[in-house]
């Protein structure tokens, strides 16, 4: 079965700081690879995604994400975080073949804070 | 554009009870998806529908937790008996096409079993 590794359960950085969150997954086939985020309160919202083409991936808010397949890695970067990006971010992968894709497999997230 | 509905918000049962929650995906989205969040945990998939029919439900506990997506469009997730480890969120989620496209979240259902 596959399964998606997030390197850093809480993070907490100050404001304009750079932030890098791993994540790491476990399957060798063709693959679809997201970060969502959850602000406190509100809903899973998608950051990025990757499907195919370019490996670097450019979301919402100024993050981006870099797809290292010989890796097996999507790491998230913002270089300077703000307050507001406070929130519970989490990797998540699918597998993709002709027939379709099957639901998304998620890591265990990560906390991160933003200090004023 | 409107959003991936849930209902109801929040649910406080007893073990043994059931319980039942209701999604209205996003209008033309083929795949609809039940998510199990337990607190401190990522998503877990239970039930992936493609229009009315079940693609997986290899997670589905199916001695306790039934669901159905009737007509291709709304979809309930039932638990019966309920027990004190299924407290969590408990997620909806559709996409327009499986593979291709995103999924997009509902608020979610959080359920307390005392």
């Amino acid at each position: 079965a596959q399964s998606v590794s997030q390197h850093n359960h809480h993070v907490i950085l100050s404001e304009a700081a750079s932030l890098e969150l791993g994540c790491n997954y476990s399957y060798g086939g063709t693959v679809n690879l997201f970060w969502y985020v959850q602000y406190p309160g509100q809903h899973l919202q998608l950051l990025l995604k990757y499907f195919s083409g370019d490996p670097l991936v450019k979301g919402i808010k100024g993050f981006e994400a870099e797809f290292i397949k010989s890796k097996f890695s999507f790491n998230l970067r913002k270089p300077s975080v703000q307050w507001s990006d406070t929130a519970e971010y989490f990797c998540a992968v699918n597998r993709y073949s002709g027939g379709g894709a099957d639901g998304l497999t998620f890591g265990k997230g990560t906390h991160l804070i933003i200090q004023p | 554009e409107a959003g991936v509905a849930q209902s109801p918000r929040y649910k406080i049962i007893e073990k043994r009870q059931s319980v039942a929650f209701w999604c209205n995906p996003i209008s033309g989205h083929a795949t609809l998806y039940w998510y199990q969040q337990i607190l401190g945990q990522g998503p877990k998939l239970l039930i992936q529908f493609q229009n009315n029919g079940v693609v997986d439900d290899s997670q589905l506990p199916k001695d306790r937790f039934s669901a159905e997506r009737l007509k291709g469009v709304d979809s309930t997730l039932k638990i019966q008996p309920a027990k004190l480890e299924d407290s969590a969120v408990y997620l909806c989620a559709s996409s327009l096409e499986a593979g291709v496209t995103e999924a997009f979240f509902g608020q979610g259902t959080r359920l307390t079993v005392v």
